[in-house]
C-alpha cells in the first residue's frame, strides 16, 4: 500500500482557495487517489477520486501530475463549514478493498 | 449516494459489560465491511474486515476475542466489544464499498463508546 504524506495542518480564511498536497511516491500503476473529509464525531465523507490529470466535481478539484507521485486537492472559496480533517488515500491494501488512513490534514478556516 | 447507517451513535456502559454496535448498508448490498476505531485527534485505525458469511479478518494487534464481528447478511455487520474496559472507550466507525464505484467508500456516522 502506497504511503501518503500530507501537511498536518493548514489555516485559511473564508473565500480563499485552499490547496492541500499529498505525496505518494510509491503509488502503483493500478492505484487510484481518493480524498475524504471528516468532521468531528462523524464518519469520513468521500470528496473526490482520480487516476491522472484533473478531476472536478461540485465540491473540489483534484490535480494529479503525470508521474502521479503527488496530488493536490483544491477547495474553491472555502467557508467556515469546510473546517475539517482531510485525508488522502491511495489504492487499496490487499484484495479486500480496505482503506488505510494516514494522519490527514486539519484545515482551519477563519472568518 | 449509498448510505451506511450505524447504531447507536452514543453508548455508555459499565466496565465488564458487552456492547454491540450495528452497521447497516441501507440501499446496497455489502459483502465486505470494515471497522475502524479513532481516538481523539488521531486518524482512523483499521481494526478488521468483516466478510459476509465467513470469519472476519483482524488487523495485527487487534484482539479478535475482544472485538467480535458478525456479518450474517449482505446488509448488516455487527461489532461487539466484550467485557469492555475504560481503555476501550473510543469512536468506532464502519464502512463499506459499492461494487463499481472504484475507491469510493461509504462510512457510518460512528459510535461514541464510553466505558465507565
Amino acid at each position: 500500500l502506497a504511503k501518503t504524506t500530507q501537511p498536518i495542518s493548514m489555516d485559511s480564511y473564508e473565500g480563499q482557495e485552499v490547496n492541500i498536497t499529498c505525496s505518494h511516491n510509491n503509488i502503483a500503476t493500478n492505484d487510484y487517489i481518493t480524498w475524504y473529509q471528516q468532521f468531528p464525531s462523524q464518519g469520513p465523507r468521500f470528496i473526490i477520486q482520480g487516476y491522472k490529470t484533473k478531476v472536478t466535481n461540485e465540491v473540489a478539484s483534484l490535480f494529479i501530475p503525470a508521474d502521479r507521485k503527488s496530488s493536490t486537492l483544491s477547495l474553491p472559496r472555502v467557508s467556515l463549514s469546510d473546517t475539517a480533517v482531510y485525508y488522502c488515500l491511495v489504492g487499496f491494501s490487499g484484495n479486500t478493498g480496505k482503506l488505510i488512513f494516514g494522519q490527514g490534514t486539519t484545515l482551519q478556516v477563519k472568518p | 449516494g449509498a448510505v451506511v447507517s450505524q447504531h447507536p451513535s452514543r453508548v455508555i456502559c459499565k466496565s465488564g459489560t458487552s456492547v454491540k454496535i450495528e452497521c447497516r448498508s441501507l440501499d446496497f448490498q455489502a459483502t465486505t465491511m470494515f471497522w475502524y476505531r479513532q481516538f481523539p485527534k488521531k486518524s482512523l485505525m483499521l481494526m478488521a474486515t468483516s466478510n459476509e458469511g465467513s470469519k472476519a479478518t483482524y488487523e495485527q494487534g487487534v484482539e479478535k476475542d475482544k472485538f467480535l464481528i458478525n456479518h450474517a447478511s449482505l446488509t448488516l455487520s455487527t461489532l461487539t466489544v466484550t467485557s469492555a474496559h475504560p481503555e476501550d472507550s473510543s469512536f468506532y466507525i464502519c464502512s463499506a464499498r459499492v461494487s463499481g464505484r472504484g475507491t469510493e467508500a461509504f462510512f457510518g456516522q460512528g459510535t461514541r463508546l464510553t466505558v465507565v
